[in-house]
């Protein structure tokens, strides 16, 4: 289902750009990241995750980094396609897991 | 494998009154856990539950309530239902409790008149 209100941020890429999505998380001792999809009408579907002892992952066409310096985490996707077109929530985990707002997607053909 | 399954996945309630969501996890998960999402406030973790204890609880009332079978199986109850726990009900199972990867269901859609 729709997950985010009206003032949720957006992202528009032309099909086959890259995307970059950015989050700031709040805890500095959060020791586990989590970037989530969710498309209408469906719950978060797992992406990719990265733990505080690593800076960079890289998954299939996706790459998540994280800036333990200034509490940031970002995912990349690489040649964005139209079924990428989703919101996309980071989270993160410390005691429970958190999540952020989320930012729309949305790719053009 | 089958992956998580939530029922009903459409819900109408009328303030006052009671409601209870069932969450079926992933065969072979021991941990579930219960999110509450709606427009203003995104996911919220509500509590999770770890063979048949509750091993962490959100910040909500206690007209939240859950509990977890032998088989992983959870269930979450609401009582007293406000208008404002109109959300979409999501459970997430996982191996294990802790750090790790969560599989969500579709999710259960309240809404209460």
């Amino acid at each position: 289902g729709e997950s985010v209100g009206l003032h949720l941020p957006t992202l528009s890429v032309q099909e086959g750009d890259n995307s970059i999505i950015n989050c700031a998380y709040s805890n500095s001792a959060s020791d586990y990241f989590i970037w989530y999809k969710q498309e209408s009408g469906k719950g978060p579907q797992f992406i990719i995750d990265i733990r505080s002892n690593m800076d960079k992952r890289q998954g299939q066409r996706v790459t998540v980094l994280l800036n333990k310096t200034v509490k940031h985490l970002s995912l990349q996707i690489a040649a964005t396609q139209p079924g990428d077109s989703a919101v996309y929530f980071c989270a993160e985990n410390f005691n429970d897991m958190r999540f952020g707002a989320g930012t729309r997607l949305t790719v053009k053909p | 494998k089958a992956g998580v399954t939530q029922t009903p996945r459409y819900l109408i309630k009328t303030r006052g009154q009671q409601v209870t969501l069932s969450c079926s996890p992933i065969s072979g998960h021991r941990s579930v856990s219960w999110y509450q999402q709606t427009p203003g406030q995104g996911l919220q973790f509500l509590f999770e539950y770890f063979s048949e204890t509750q091993r962490n609880k959100g910040n909500f009332p206690g007209r939240f309530s859950g509990r977890q079978f032998s088989n992983s199986r959870s269930e979450m109850n609401v009582s007293t239902l406000e208008l404002g726990d109109s959300a979409l009900y999501l459970c997430a199972s996982s191996l294990l409790t802790g750090v790790n990867e969560q599989f969500f269901g579709p999710g259960t859609r309240l809404t209460v008149l």
